[in-house]
């Protein structure tokens, strides 16, 4: 398919034990994005990828979250030990080009996300 | 300080009639883009319509349509002739300089 994808679609563990949740994004887009969104809530920016510069990590709720892309294409996320209130789904997004204002360029394309369930 | 507002957690509208979705932003970047997106019940976020901060015309993508109001900071999204399936939740968002800004969303209910 064209759109971004994301496996698996849903993550079912125990508290403790660690997740890699994995994001493909759209071909040739240069800017992949992670977003975490808790039951009726909004969207929560974890962190940002643009081509080989170093991520914008800001987002990353502790240290046990962690992320990587590897050859600017497919990116990894994992959270380790998982915690109870992690339980959210994880969205992953890309867009064509980096974050500059006013472009459509930086629209985001979203994959269908990964429902983490910490038991 | 927020960046993004949505004042409206719920709508209803009446099918085939047209309803629209407020949203104010905050930035004193003169380069920004506005973005409308859509996540229904299966929870993904479709991208619907986007407003380029010069752009001189309000920006439409078929029943979409984008109020940018540029002195007022406001980016309303009009839906015309709504149908069942607009049935969902709405997100204004807004890019400015290396940041994304997401609203905290509108539900908006198409009652038959």
């Amino acid at each position: 398919g064209a759109g971004v994808s994301q496996s698996p679609s849903n993550k079912v563990t125990e508290k403790g034990k660690d997740v890699e949740l994995r994001c493909d994004p759209i071909s040739g887009h240069t800017a992949l994005y992670w977003y975490r969104q808790s039951l009726g809530q909004g969207l929560e920016f974890l962190i940002y990828f643009q081509g080989n510069s170093a991520p914008d990590k800001s987002g990353l709720p502790s240290d046990r979250f962690s992320a990587e892309r590897t050859g600017g294409s497919v990116s990894t996320l994992t959270i380790q030990r998982t915690q109870q209130e992690d339980s959210a789904v994880y969205l992953c997004a890309s867009s064509l080009g980096r974050l500059a204002g006013g472009s459509s360029t930086d629209t985001q394309y979203f994959g269908p996300g990964t429902r983490l369930t910490v038991l | 300080a927020q960046k993004i507002t949505q004042t409206q957690p719920g709508m209803f509208v009446q099918e085939k009639e047209a309803v629209t979705l407020d949203c104010t932003y905050d930035t004193s970047d003169p380069s920004y883009g506005l973005f409308w997106y859509k996540q229904p019940s299966s929870g993904e976020m479709i991208f619907l319509i986007y407003q380029g901060s010069y752009d001189q015309q309000n920006a439409t993508e078929g029943r979409y349509s984008l109020n940018f109001q540029k002195a007022r900071k406001s980016a309303n999204l009009v839906i015309s002739a709504s149908q069942l399936g607009d049935s969902a939740m709405y997100f204004c968002a807004m890019n400015t300089g290396n940041q994304f800004y997401f609203g905290t969303g509108t539900s908006l209910t198409v009652i038959p």
